[in-house]
């Protein structure tokens, strides 16, 4: 069974860091391109940054320079670095799984607010 | 990117169809036949229900369907029942970013 599950979240002050893990299990993670995608609640879904099991890596125009993803193949663990932050990013992170231009599978998510 | 279209709320009574819309534009929705859909219920993650405009994976009830033309897709589901209840997503891969999701449409059954 396919399993994503989150971590990390949690409240954070404007222009502080938070990193998001996702540990992955129940299939070959090594061989699948991941995706973190956000939601604000009550809103439609977000998509924030992408890596490919080779490591090519696309950010979300508001993100980039700030947020940061990475793979540990080895740990099967997803990671999103996030740095000064802001309020407009205060949503649920999800971690998911890329299958040939869909989302297959969705972790549980995250929740990540950033207020002072 | 502006998200894509839908309509905020459907209702219907149960047993009868629905059908939500999903708008984009040429570089989204009209370029690719990559539209898929989710179901989401409060507090819990978005499930796949529809892939590839039109496909279900497997487990996902045959009440549902996808259909797309130019730049608008859909979704219809049909005799509805009380479980469909949730909120329904659409979602396109895009020229610019891998995946662009709609605004959201919230079912009700009556």
């Amino acid at each position: 069974e396919v399993q994503l599950v989150e971590s990390g979240g949690g409240l954070v002050q404007p222009g502080g860091s938070l990193r998001l893990s996702c540990a992955a299990s129940g299939f070959s993670f090594s061989d699948y391109v991941m995706h973190w995608v956000r939601q604000v609640p009550g809103k439609g879904p977000v998509w924030v940054s992408r890596i490919s099991h080779d490591e090519i890596i696309s950010y979300e125009e508001s993100v980039k320079g700030r947020f940061t993803i990475s793979r540990d193949n080895a740990k099967n663990t997803l990671y999103l670095q996030m740095n000064s932050l802001r309020a407009e990013d205060t949503a649920v992170y999800y971690c998911t799984r890329d299958l040939e231009y869909k989302i297959d599978y969705w972790g549980q998510g995250t929740l990540v607010t950033v207020s002072s | 990117q502006s998200a894509l279209t839908q309509p905020a709320s459907v209702s219907a009574s149960p047993g009868q169809s629905i059908t939500i819309s999903c708008t984009g534009t040429s570089s989204d929705v009209g370029a690719y036949n990559h539209v898929s859909w989710y179901q989401q219920k409060p507090d819990k993650a978005p499930k796949l229900i529809i892939y590839d405009v039109s496909k279900r994976p497997s487990g996902v009830s045959s009440r549902f369907s996808g259909s797309k033309s130019g730049n608008t897709a859909s979704l219809t589901i049909s005799g509805l029942q009380a479980e469909d209840e949730a909120d329904y997503y659409c979602s396109s891969y895009a020229r610019k970013t891998p995946f662009i999701f709609g605004s959201g449409t919230k079912v009700t059954v009556l």
